[in-house]
């Protein structure tokens, strides 16, 4: 059962527009929430993190949203630009202190010019 | 630069050959792991070592053996590969539970079963 979902596999936005990307988690014990980016043919990076005592964090273009009682985050990115075009990863951790990221599916997202 | 360094970056094997693919980091991570990624399925967790001297389990282990030779190397190995086994493999870094949680991957081995 997958325990980090991300249901859309891919999202199309304008340049300067808003993206938004969602996630959800099944498991109440997940206490912080990571969001990475890869692009093609390399690893992925870290992009921004959010604690569960937090519902908002934000980095430059980059805010994170948690609902913990919906058990449902968001990554939004403003204004999106076409470097920003790429794969993005869900992640949670938590589990009693694990520190074991389990990750999402992930999201195509692609920034048209 | 410092990072987490994967070798090789590609390889072709044929099924029931055996290979060990290798990772080193020198950011004096405590922890490691191995993940694969395929189409559709994300980024799963093969293997582990929270600390030198210690692996674990992760989600998708069979078919795979570990071995954390030092602080800086964890290297992962097939013994005898399969078609299944085609994907790409990531290794990662991180300082551990009391980090900021942020992994620091390597730029992956794409492997092809044939």
């Amino acid at each position: 059962d997958q325990q980090v979902k991300q249901n859309s596999p891919s999202l199309s936005v304008q340049e300067g527009r808003i993206s938004i990307l969602n996630c959800d988690y099944t498991n109440s014990m997940f206490d912080y929430f990571l969001w990475y980016k890869k692009y093609p043919a390399e690893g992925p990076t870290f992009l921004i993190s959010i604690s569960s005592i937090k519902d908002k964090n934000e980095d430059g273009r980059f805010t994170v949203f948690l609902n913990k009682s919906a058990k449902h985050l968001s990554l939004h990115i403003v204004p999106s630009q076409p470097g920003d075009s790429a794969v993005y990863f869900c992640a949670a951790l938590g589990q009693g202190g694990s520190e074991k990221l389990v990750f999402g599916k992930g999201m195509k997202l692609t920034v048209n010019p | 630069n410092a990072g987490v360094t994967q070798t090789p970056k590609f390889q072709v094997l044929k099924t029931g050959q055996s290979m060990t693919l290798q990772c080193a980091q020198d950011m004096n991570h405590n922890s490691m792991y191995w993940y694969r990624q395929d189409p559709g399925m994300g980024l799963r967790l093969i293997y582990y070592s929270a600390s030198e001297g210690t692996t674990d389990k992760g989600e998708v282990p069979n078919g795979y053996n570990v071995s954390r030779l030092n602080k800086r190397e964890f290297s992962l190995r097939l013994e005898s590969a399969a078609p299944s086994q085609t994907s790409v493999y990531f290794c990662a870094s991180s300082r551990g539970a009391d980090s900021d949680y942020g992994y620091t991957f390597g730029s992956g081995t794409r492997l092809t079963v044939v």
